[in-house]
């Protein structure tokens, strides 16, 4: 079974703290993803790899970074948390059969 | 560009009965389609797809959903509703060309006993 790991479940941090979110995946995918999940708007894509070192913006990348060092590994990075970044994050790989397998989920509360 | 639309954020339905979640879908390609569903505090599991093999699909846990090209419509339905059918369900598109996924709203169901 492909296996996505986060690193943490829930997670309290304070406005301005410099946040990061790691995802591992063992499977050898070469495609991750990182989306927010808020009530009534579904998924929403942050960022997204195809590779190593390769990183493309998704829908809502403003205020979000992320690095991809290896290729199992995908973090997310909050340079300032704010208050409006309070969301589940979910992380998800793909091979490329188009199917996504997702993590558990961070829930970020940031006060 | 792909966008879905999922119809009724919330379903209620009695045990034993129908399960209809309603999914539309834009794409200016042939598309892939997706339900995934989200048990409380957990991630996204794929309950099945549609890769433009047969158009109806059968999935895992008694669902299925059928793919209307006409209707553009990929809706999620179950014919017996169990206790543990009670999550949310998304449905999500892609065009194929590249792996991102748009995902609609999302619709949570609730089982009454």
């Amino acid at each position: 079974d492909v296996k996505v790991t986060q690193s943490s479940r829930y997670l309290v941090k304070r406005t301005g703290e410099k946040v990061f979110l790691e995802c591992v995946q063992d499977m050898d995918h070469e495609n991750m993803f990182w989306y927010r999940q808020d009530p009534g708007l579904g998924l929403r894509l942050i960022y997204f790899s195809y590779d190593v070192k390769m990183k493309e913006k998704g829908d809502i990348p403003e205020g979000y970074s992320v690095s991809r060092e290896k290729k199992e590994r995908f973090s997310l990075i909050l340079e300032s948390a704010s208050t409006n970044q309070t969301s589940m994050y979910l992380c998800a790989s793909t091979r490329g059969e188009f199917e996504q397998y997702f993590g558990p989920g961070t829930r970020l509360t940031v006060t | 560009a792909q966008s879905v639309t999922q119809l009724g954020s919330h379903v209620s339905v009695s045990e034993g009965a129908l399960v209809l979640l309603r999914c539309n879908y834009s794409s200016s390609v042939p598309p892939y389609l997706f339900w995934y569903v989200q048990y409380p505090n957990q991630g996204l599991q794929l309950l099945l797809k549609y890769t433009s093999a047969a158009t109806l699909v059968k999935g895992i846990n008694g669902f299925e959903a059928e793919f209307k090209k006409s209707e553009t419509s990929f809706h999620l339905t179950k014919p017996s509703a169990h206790m543990s059918d009670a999550a949310e369900y998304f449905c999500a598109v892609t065009g194929g060309i590249d792996y991102k996924l748009s995902f609609g709203a999302g619709t949570t169901v609730t089982v009454r006993a």
